[in-house]
Formats: structure tokens, sequence, C-alpha cells
């Protein structure tokens, strides 16, 4: 049982370059994260997924894309990157119909854009 | 959304029981507060949830007044292990938005 997995683990990008982080989970969840956080800060909605076929807007949604492929897949797109979208990228899932708040993140992706 | 203010940082010694309070004063009456740990370089992960009184695990205690617009996690006997970032979470099962606020960064020294 892997949880929730991100590739790739680490990129570099020159500025104005375009990529997709992918997210999966084995765990038959409902809704997916993507957070960003920014070296000795917080972490921060991007985009979440509250079920298949539904995406939303987080706090800090400009410069991204999501796609909910189906309900394992989330993945997260960078059209154009900017050296202010470098930051380590979390993604996380959360069971469905539970109450609360325990969601379960992945391992991180670490992007530099320079 | 109830917004959540924690203290920024925090120090303690081996040994010590650490008491970190949140506050969330527009908390939902569907809202529960969930709390998490996060090492350097890994995701956060799930530390224990509550919605009312006092909820207790194996690693940690969570007290919320009946008022609920604050909440405290106590870890017993701390170690250098749990040097970490704690997050507060406050959130309904059902509004899929879960947004963190800025943590406490816990530096437990020997």
């Amino acid at each position: 049982n892997a949880g929730v997995t991100q590739t790739p683990k680490f990129q570099v990008l020159k500025t104005g370059q375009s990529m997709t982080l992918q997210c999966a989970q084995d765990m038959n969840h409902n809704s997916m994260y993507w957070y960003r956080q920014d070296p000795g800060m917080g972490l921060r909605l991007i985009y979440y997924s509250a079920s298949e076929g539904t995406t939303d807007k987080g706090e800090v949604p400009n410069g991204y894309n999501v796609s909910r492929l189906n309900k394992r897949e989330f993945s997260l797109r960078l059209e154009s990157a900017a050296p202010s979208q470098t930051s380590v990228y979390f993604c996380a899932s959360r069971w469905p119909g539970e109450t609360g708040n325990t969601i379960y993140f992945g391992e991180g992706s670490w992007l530099t854009v320079v | 959304l109830a917004k959540t203010t924690q203290p920024i940082s925090m120090d303690s010694y081996e040994g010590q029981e650490v008491n970190i309070t949140c506050s969330h004063n527009n908390i939902a009456t569907n809202d529960y507060i969930t709390w998490y740990q996060q090492f350097p370089s890994q995701g956060p992960r799930f530390i224990i949830q509550g919605y009312k009184t006092k909820v207790t695990n194996e690693v940690a205690s969570l007290f919320i007044p009946a008022d609920r617009k604050s909440s405290t996690l106590s870890l017993p006997r701390v170690s250098l292990s749990d040097t970490a970032v704690y997050y507060c979470l406050v959130g309904a099962g059902n509004t899929g938005k879960l947004i963190f606020g800025q943590g406490t960064t816990l530096q437990v020294k020997p």
C-alpha cells in the first residue's frame, strides 16, 4: 500500500518552461489536494478536487492548472514556470465520507525554477 | 472557513509536557479540529482529531473547551524527536477546502 505517490521528487526548470507534477493515491479517496510550501513557511492550498470530475481553486491558484484524471490521479501543471514558483509541492488525499480533516500527504516534489 | 491562530514558535526541554494552543474563534458547528506534525523535508502527518471535550491517543491529547473557540494539543514528556512544526486545522469533512494556518515550530532541547 503506497498511499500518496508524487512524481518527480526533484525538478529544475528554466523560466518559461512547463511541466506537470503527477500524484496518485491508492486509498480510494474521493478528495485530493495540491499544496505548496515555501522555505520556512506554512502550507498553502493551490487547488483541490472534492470528488472525481470536480476541481476548485484554493488560496494561490494563479500560474497553475490541475486535472483530476480519474479517482486515483490528480495532476498539477505549470504552464510557464516563474522563479516565484520555486517551492516544495505536496499532494494529499482524504478518505471519502470521513468526518473531519484526516488527510494523507505524499512525500513532496522539490521544484526549482531558475 | 475558520481561521486559526497559533504561536509561531515554542521551546521546551526533554521530558517536559508541551501544550500548544490554537485559536479558532469562528469555528462552525460541523467543523472538526485536527492537528498535524511536520518534520523537515517531509509531508505533514496526522496526530489527533477531536470535536469537543478531550481526546487522547498514544502520542498526544487534545483538549477542546465547551465553546470550541480554541483547542490545546498536549504532548507528554517530549523528546528531541518531537522537534517539528505543528499545525492546527479546522474544517468539516464535507467542505473539501482545507486551509492550514501558519503552524508552531516546537524546538525541544536536551
